[in-house]
This record gives structure tokens, sequence and C-alpha cells, in this order.
């Protein structure tokens, strides 16, 4: 079983468009994450939410809305979609929101904005 | 703003030869990890050292961390080609919520 699952694990959009990306973990985590990885490898935190409740909102344009259902799912919304959005989206999560806890992260989901 | 450097960015040895990467960070840490990437993959998490720690060993993996240098580096031992992957450090933000990774450091392991 796929401890933390993301669809799509492709999306190719045109600017100015609005999608969305799924995750879901089985893990029975209380925090959940969402990451950017840019073209450079570098990985940068964007959200964090633990037990459904926004904790981390790093300085992210507004186009992006993450929404977190239930504590098993973390949905990541973007608005306007514009090139510079074009990256790859990872989605993690972890038993608690400590820095000792291990985050366990999902497959990614490459966006490519035309 | 961002914690750990790793270095070399990018390192390629044979197989059966130890890879070192290092890390580097700016401010005090409780803690520290490193993660592995392989390509097209999401990062998985080997191993976490804390700041009392000096040195730290699972299987093939050896991390230290000199907290007076605020350095670790990483350590594999008789590299295989499944090592080929990019490695990343992370120390955790000041408010102690979330990981901040460093660029990482690719290797490439040739047989």
């Amino acid at each position: 079983d796929t401890a933390v699952s993301q669809t799509p694990k492709y999306l190719v959009t045109q600017m100015g468009n609005d999608k969305s990306i799924k995750c879901e973990q089985n893990l029975g985590h209380d925090t959940m994450y969402w990451y950017k990885q840019d073209s450079k490898k570098f990985l940068k935190i964007m959200f964090s939410y633990n037990n459904k409740e926004l904790i981390i909102n790093e300085t992210v344009p507004n186009r992006f809305s993450p929404k977190s259902p239930d504590k098993a799912h973390l949905n990541l919304h973007i608005n306007s979609l514009e090139l510079g959005d074009s990256a790859v989206y990872f989605c993690a999560s972890s038993f608690r929101i400590v820095s000792t806890d291990t985050q366990y992260f999902g497959p990614g989901t490459r966006l490519t904005v035309l | 703003s961002q914690q750990g450097e790793e270095d070399p960015q990018a390192l390629s040895i044979q197989e059966g030869e130890n890879a070192t990467m290092n890390c580097s960070y700016k401010t005090s840490i409780n803690n520290l990890q490193w993660y592995r990437q392989n390509s097209g993959r999401g990062l998985v998490h080997l191993i976490l050292i804390r700041s009392n720690e000096r040195e730290k060993h699972s299987g093939r993996l050896r991390v230290t961390l000199d907290t007076s240098k605020k350095s670790s580096s990483l350590l594999i031992t008789a590299s295989r080609a499944a090592d080929t992957a990019s490695y990343f450090c992370a120390t955790e933000s000041q408010a102690g919520t979330a990981l901040i990774f460093g660029k990482g450091t690719t290797l490439s392991v040739s047989s």
C-alpha cells in the first residue's frame, strides 16, 4: 500500500488555468505538508497542516490555496497558473509537527505551465 | 531563508568506493536529518542526528555532526550503483515546525 499518494503525477496546462493536486496519506499521521521543488532541485516548504489546521504558510502567492478536508488529505489548488509555477510539488506527512519526526514524501506531481 | 548547503553539488565515483557529502548550516539546531531522492521520486528519510550526538551509523551510512563548525557529513561506504541519487540535509525551521532543505548533492555511482 502506498503511504503517501498524489494525483496526478504529471500535469501540463496553459497559463491562466486553475488546477488542483490531491494528496492522501494512509499512515495515520496528524501533519501534512506541501513542498515545491524547482528545476535546480531546491526544495521549499509551502504549507503545513496539523489536524486540518493551517500551521505554516510560507511566502507563497495567494493563488495557492491548500485545503484539508480531513487529516488524511491535503489538496493544493492553484489559480491563474503562471510560467514560474512550473515545478515538482511534493506532499509529505509526519506523525506530529515536530522536527524530529520523519517526513514521508509522496512521489511528486510534475506541473508544467505552457 | 535556506539553512543547509551541501557540498559538493555533484559527485561521481566507482562502485565500491566511499562517498562523502558535507552539509553546512547557519543557525543553532536541535537535530539534522539526511534524505535521499532517487530520480523522479519523492524524498526518503535516511537518518537523524541530534545536536548532542557526534556520530551515528545506519548500515553503510555514517553521519557526523560538528555543532561548533555548524556542519555535518554523510559517508556512504562501499557504494553501489543503487546509491545513485540526490542527497539532502535538512534542519529545523526557527519555530521547529518545518524542515529546511539544502540544495543537495547529486551522487552518481558507476559500475
